[in-house]
């Protein structure tokens, strides 16, 4: 079993939508990461958050630790918000990354 | 904006052939780390390299990996003797400390 599953795994959302990814993992961590792939491949760190809620922009994430659950909302969207986005985390005790499996996300205009 | 570079982009070698993926960090980044991902799959984690050592390395790192810091500032991945299942996009990351990591790139491994 995957230590951090993402939903869903594809998502195909109208330009405006407003749309949640779902992240869940099954250790303990010292931090929740969301990143956003982009077809080519270049991987970009969006947030960083060990508690609470963190805003930037259209791109809203939350996290419940006692729930072991982590959200990125992403408002308005726009079809330059499609590519896959990674929910992935830090074990305590360790600086590595565990990545889950992603959610590829096409916004159609 | 400080980046994590890495060359070559894209790298095809032959089954056997010893290669080196290069990387430089962002200049003031102290941890330093590979991942690499196989078409289609997750990002899988290979190694961490801090104070000129390896911290920690994953199950994949075997005796064919081998990573230096050469000159203090390039951050290299050595395939000694490259596999087919070794073709895969390896990045590069780095961080000033146990928080958000900065992502090179990548460079494209075609093993034939």
């Amino acid at each position: 079993k995957n230590e951090v599953e993402q939903s869903p795994q594809n998502l195909t959302a109208q330009e405006g939508e407003f749309i949640t990814i779902n992240c869940s993992y099954s250790v303990g961590i010292s931090a929740l990461h969301w990143l956003q792939q982009h077809p080519g491949g270049g991987i970009v760190s969006l947030f960083m958050l060990s508690s609470g809620k963190k805003k930037h922009g259209r791109l809203i994430a939350t996290i419940n630790i006692q729930e072991k659950h982590s959200s990125l909302h992403i408002t308005a969207s726009h079809p330059r918000d499609s590519a896959v986005y990674i929910c992935a985390v830090h074990r305590g005790a360790t600086n590595k990354l565990i990545f889950g499996t992603g959610t590829l996300l096409a916004v159609q205009p | 904006e400080p980046e994590v570079t890495q060359t070559p982009s894209h790298q095809v070698t032959q089954m056997g052939q010893e290669v080196i993926l290069r990387c430089v960090p962002i200049s003031n980044h102290l941890y330093f780390y590979w991942y690499r991902q196989i078409l289609g799959q997750k990002v899988e984690f290979l190694v961490s390299f801090y104070n000129n050592e390896i911290s920690e390395k994953s199950e994949i790192f075997d005796d064919q990996f081998s990573v230096e810091r050469p000159d203090g500032s390039n951050f290299t991945l050595k395939i000694r003797s490259t596999k087919l299942e070794d073709s895969a996009m390896y990045f590069c990351a780095s961080s000033s400390h146990s928080d958000t990591q900065y992502f090179g790139p990548g460079t494209r491994l075609t093993v034939l």
